[in-house]
Protein backbone atom coordinates (compact mmCIF):
# COMPACT_ATOMS: atom_id res chain seq x y z
CA UNK A 1 0.00 0.00 0.00
CA UNK A 2 0.84 3.85 -0.46
CA UNK A 3 1.90 5.70 2.09
CA UNK A 4 2.14 8.80 0.73
CA UNK A 5 0.01 10.60 -2.37
CA UNK A 6 1.09 12.95 -4.37
CA UNK A 7 -0.52 16.45 -5.76
CA UNK A 8 -1.00 16.58 -8.33
CA UNK A 9 -0.60 13.11 -10.59
CA UNK A 10 0.37 15.40 -13.73
CA UNK A 11 2.02 19.02 -14.35
CA UNK A 12 2.91 20.53 -17.41
CA UNK A 13 4.70 24.15 -16.94
CA UNK A 14 6.78 26.55 -19.35
CA UNK A 15 10.87 26.12 -19.70
CA UNK A 16 12.14 28.58 -17.23
CA UNK A 17 9.07 28.54 -14.83
CA UNK A 18 9.11 27.30 -11.13
CA UNK A 19 7.44 23.57 -10.66
CA UNK A 20 5.89 22.85 -7.04
CA UNK A 21 4.83 19.24 -6.02
CA UNK A 22 2.99 18.17 -2.76
CA UNK A 23 3.58 14.85 -0.63
CA UNK A 24 1.10 13.65 1.19
CA UNK A 25 1.91 10.94 4.21
CA UNK A 26 -0.72 9.04 6.88
CA UNK A 27 1.85 7.99 9.98
CA UNK A 28 4.75 9.36 11.82
CA UNK A 29 8.07 9.19 9.80
CA UNK A 30 11.63 9.55 10.30
CA UNK A 31 12.76 11.24 6.88
CA UNK A 32 11.27 12.04 3.90
CA UNK A 33 13.33 11.35 0.94
CA UNK A 34 12.58 12.83 -3.04
CA UNK A 35 13.29 10.99 -5.96
CA UNK A 36 13.05 11.57 -9.66
CA UNK A 37 12.69 8.73 -12.04
CA UNK A 38 13.40 9.52 -16.16
CA UNK A 39 11.08 6.85 -18.30
CA UNK A 40 10.67 3.97 -16.13
CA UNK A 41 14.37 3.46 -15.24
CA UNK A 42 16.04 3.61 -11.94
CA UNK A 43 15.53 6.34 -9.23
CA UNK A 44 17.74 9.11 -8.78
CA UNK A 45 18.30 10.62 -5.01
CA UNK A 46 17.39 14.26 -5.06
CA UNK A 47 17.08 15.35 -1.19
CA UNK A 48 16.66 14.46 2.23
CA UNK A 49 14.86 15.62 4.90
CA UNK A 50 14.64 14.98 8.85
CA UNK A 51 11.77 14.93 10.80
CA UNK A 52 13.03 17.58 12.39
CA UNK A 53 13.78 19.84 9.68
CA UNK A 54 11.54 22.11 8.33
CA UNK A 55 13.57 22.85 5.21
CA UNK A 56 16.25 21.69 2.80
CA UNK A 57 17.57 23.26 -0.05
CA UNK A 58 20.15 21.63 -2.92
CA UNK A 59 20.69 23.62 -5.84
CA UNK A 60 17.68 24.71 -7.55
CA UNK A 61 15.35 22.48 -5.29
CA UNK A 62 13.85 23.51 -1.87
CA UNK A 63 12.07 21.44 0.15
CA UNK A 64 9.66 21.95 3.10
CA UNK A 65 8.19 19.50 5.79
CA UNK A 66 5.42 19.75 7.99
CA UNK A 67 5.05 17.26 10.06
CA UNK A 68 2.04 18.15 11.92
CA UNK A 69 0.52 18.50 8.55
CA UNK A 70 2.01 15.09 7.71
CA UNK A 71 2.69 17.23 4.15
CA UNK A 72 6.22 17.55 2.16
CA UNK A 73 6.52 19.96 -1.12
CA UNK A 74 9.57 19.84 -3.73
CA UNK A 75 9.81 22.92 -5.58
CA UNK A 76 12.29 23.04 -8.52
CA UNK A 77 12.68 26.73 -9.74
CA UNK A 78 13.63 27.78 -13.32
CA UNK A 79 12.65 24.80 -14.85
CA UNK A 80 14.89 22.94 -17.75
CA UNK A 81 13.65 20.79 -20.29
CA UNK A 82 15.84 18.07 -18.51
CA UNK A 83 13.52 18.12 -15.58
CA UNK A 84 10.99 16.40 -17.35
CA UNK A 85 10.12 13.25 -15.37
CA UNK A 86 8.49 11.28 -12.57
CA UNK A 87 8.88 12.86 -8.76
CA UNK A 88 8.57 10.14 -6.05
CA UNK A 89 8.24 11.40 -2.07
CA UNK A 90 9.33 8.05 0.03
CA UNK A 91 9.15 7.96 4.15
CA UNK A 92 11.26 5.76 5.90
CA UNK A 93 13.06 5.05 8.83
CA UNK A 94 10.42 3.85 10.65
CA UNK A 95 11.65 1.83 13.68
CA UNK A 96 15.07 2.13 12.41
CA UNK A 97 14.61 0.40 9.55
CA UNK A 98 15.92 0.84 5.23
CA UNK A 99 12.00 0.43 4.25
CA UNK A 100 11.20 3.41 2.41
CA UNK A 101 7.32 3.31 1.20
CA UNK A 102 6.54 5.67 -1.78
CA UNK A 103 4.06 8.11 -3.06
CA UNK A 104 2.13 7.80 -6.22
CA UNK A 105 4.28 10.61 -8.02
CA UNK A 106 4.08 13.34 -9.23
CA UNK A 107 4.68 13.60 -13.53
CA UNK A 108 5.83 16.72 -14.91
CA UNK A 109 6.24 17.98 -18.10
CA UNK A 110 8.59 21.14 -19.07
CA UNK A 111 7.59 22.58 -22.42
CA UNK A 112 10.50 24.03 -24.31
CA UNK B 1 32.62 5.16 -6.27
CA UNK B 2 30.92 2.90 -9.50
CA UNK B 3 26.97 3.12 -8.74
CA UNK B 4 24.35 0.21 -7.97
CA UNK B 5 24.60 -2.09 -10.99
CA UNK B 6 21.62 -4.77 -11.63
CA UNK B 7 21.60 -7.64 -14.31
CA UNK B 8 20.36 -8.39 -16.13
CA UNK B 9 17.85 -5.57 -17.19
CA UNK B 10 15.68 -7.12 -19.47
CA UNK B 11 13.98 -10.29 -18.99
CA UNK B 12 11.23 -12.30 -20.81
CA UNK B 13 10.30 -15.27 -19.05
CA UNK B 14 6.81 -17.33 -19.19
CA UNK B 15 4.19 -18.37 -16.72
CA UNK B 16 5.42 -21.19 -13.99
CA UNK B 17 9.46 -20.55 -14.68
CA UNK B 18 11.39 -19.06 -12.28
CA UNK B 19 13.53 -15.92 -12.15
CA UNK B 20 16.77 -14.71 -10.33
CA UNK B 21 17.63 -11.34 -10.74
CA UNK B 22 20.97 -9.80 -9.54
CA UNK B 23 22.18 -6.46 -7.46
CA UNK B 24 25.76 -5.14 -6.82
CA UNK B 25 25.43 -2.13 -4.41
CA UNK B 26 27.97 0.37 -4.17
CA UNK B 27 31.21 -0.69 -2.68
CA UNK B 28 31.37 -0.33 1.29
CA UNK B 29 27.11 -0.74 1.34
CA UNK B 30 25.77 -3.36 3.24
CA UNK B 31 22.14 -2.84 2.84
CA UNK B 32 20.50 -3.90 -0.01
CA UNK B 33 16.67 -3.44 -0.21
CA UNK B 34 14.42 -4.37 -3.41
CA UNK B 35 11.44 -3.02 -4.76
CA UNK B 36 8.65 -3.89 -7.25
CA UNK B 37 7.29 -1.20 -9.77
CA UNK B 38 4.10 -1.64 -11.43
CA UNK B 39 1.83 0.99 -13.26
CA UNK B 40 -1.35 -0.81 -10.99
CA UNK B 41 0.63 -0.78 -7.24
CA UNK B 42 3.42 1.74 -7.40
CA UNK B 43 6.57 1.37 -6.16
CA UNK B 44 6.55 -1.32 -3.05
CA UNK B 45 8.89 -2.70 -0.62
CA UNK B 46 9.60 -6.64 -1.17
CA UNK B 47 12.90 -6.89 1.13
CA UNK B 48 15.79 -5.23 2.95
CA UNK B 49 19.28 -7.73 3.74
CA UNK B 50 22.21 -6.38 5.39
CA UNK B 51 25.04 -8.48 6.01
CA UNK B 52 23.99 -11.35 4.65
CA UNK B 53 20.59 -11.51 7.03
CA UNK B 54 17.25 -10.38 6.11
CA UNK B 55 16.11 -7.70 8.01
CA UNK B 56 12.74 -6.38 6.61
CA UNK B 57 9.87 -7.72 4.89
CA UNK B 58 7.38 -6.66 2.91
CA UNK B 59 3.65 -7.70 2.14
CA UNK B 60 4.92 -10.30 -0.85
CA UNK B 61 4.18 -14.37 -1.12
CA UNK B 62 6.47 -16.40 -0.12
CA UNK B 63 7.53 -16.62 -4.03
CA UNK B 64 9.28 -13.77 -3.57
CA UNK B 65 12.65 -14.73 -2.12
CA UNK B 66 15.89 -13.32 -1.57
CA UNK B 67 20.02 -13.79 -0.28
CA UNK B 68 22.62 -11.80 0.18
CA UNK B 69 26.02 -12.84 -0.27
CA UNK B 70 29.08 -12.03 2.30
CA UNK B 71 30.23 -8.98 -0.40
CA UNK B 72 26.67 -7.72 -0.10
CA UNK B 73 25.46 -8.55 -3.49
CA UNK B 74 22.13 -9.45 -3.38
CA UNK B 75 19.87 -11.79 -5.53
CA UNK B 76 16.11 -12.38 -5.70
CA UNK B 77 13.97 -15.23 -6.78
CA UNK B 78 10.74 -15.25 -7.80
CA UNK B 79 9.13 -18.56 -8.13
CA UNK B 80 6.24 -20.18 -10.87
CA UNK B 81 5.98 -16.34 -12.32
CA UNK B 82 2.29 -15.41 -12.75
CA UNK B 83 1.57 -12.81 -15.49
CA UNK B 84 1.70 -10.27 -12.50
CA UNK B 85 5.02 -10.00 -11.70
CA UNK B 86 5.72 -8.47 -14.85
CA UNK B 87 7.45 -5.11 -13.49
CA UNK B 88 10.80 -3.31 -13.29
CA UNK B 89 12.24 -4.86 -9.77
CA UNK B 90 14.61 -2.13 -8.65
CA UNK B 91 17.50 -2.41 -5.93
CA UNK B 92 18.91 0.05 -3.80
CA UNK B 93 22.05 0.00 -1.47
CA UNK B 94 22.92 2.04 1.54
CA UNK B 95 25.63 1.40 4.40
CA UNK B 96 22.57 0.75 6.30
CA UNK B 97 24.19 1.92 9.79
CA UNK B 98 22.18 5.03 10.34
CA UNK B 99 19.05 3.77 11.98
CA UNK B 100 16.90 4.61 8.95
CA UNK B 101 18.13 8.10 7.97
CA UNK B 102 20.51 7.82 4.97
CA UNK B 103 20.19 8.12 1.59
CA UNK B 104 19.11 5.01 -0.65
CA UNK B 105 21.08 4.79 -3.93
CA UNK B 106 19.09 3.03 -6.87
CA UNK B 107 20.36 0.76 -9.57
CA UNK B 108 18.55 0.75 -13.07
CA UNK B 109 16.39 -1.90 -12.80
CA UNK B 110 15.48 -4.96 -14.39
CA UNK B 111 12.22 -5.00 -16.43
CA UNK B 112 10.64 -8.58 -16.22
CA UNK B 113 8.09 -9.45 -18.63
CA UNK B 114 5.92 -12.46 -18.40
CA UNK B 115 3.88 -14.13 -21.07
Amino acid sequence: SQQGEEDPQALSIQEGENATMNCSYKTSINNLQWYRQNSGRGLVHLILIRSNEREKHSGRLRVTLDTSKKSSSLLITASRAADTASYFCATGGLRGNEKLTFGTGTRLTIIP
Amino acid sequence: KAGVTQTPRYLIKTRGQQVTLSCSPISGHRSVSWYQQTPGQGLQFLFEYFSETQRNKGNFPGRFSGRQFSNSRSEMNVSTLELGDSALYLCASSYGTSGGVETQYFGPGTRLLVL
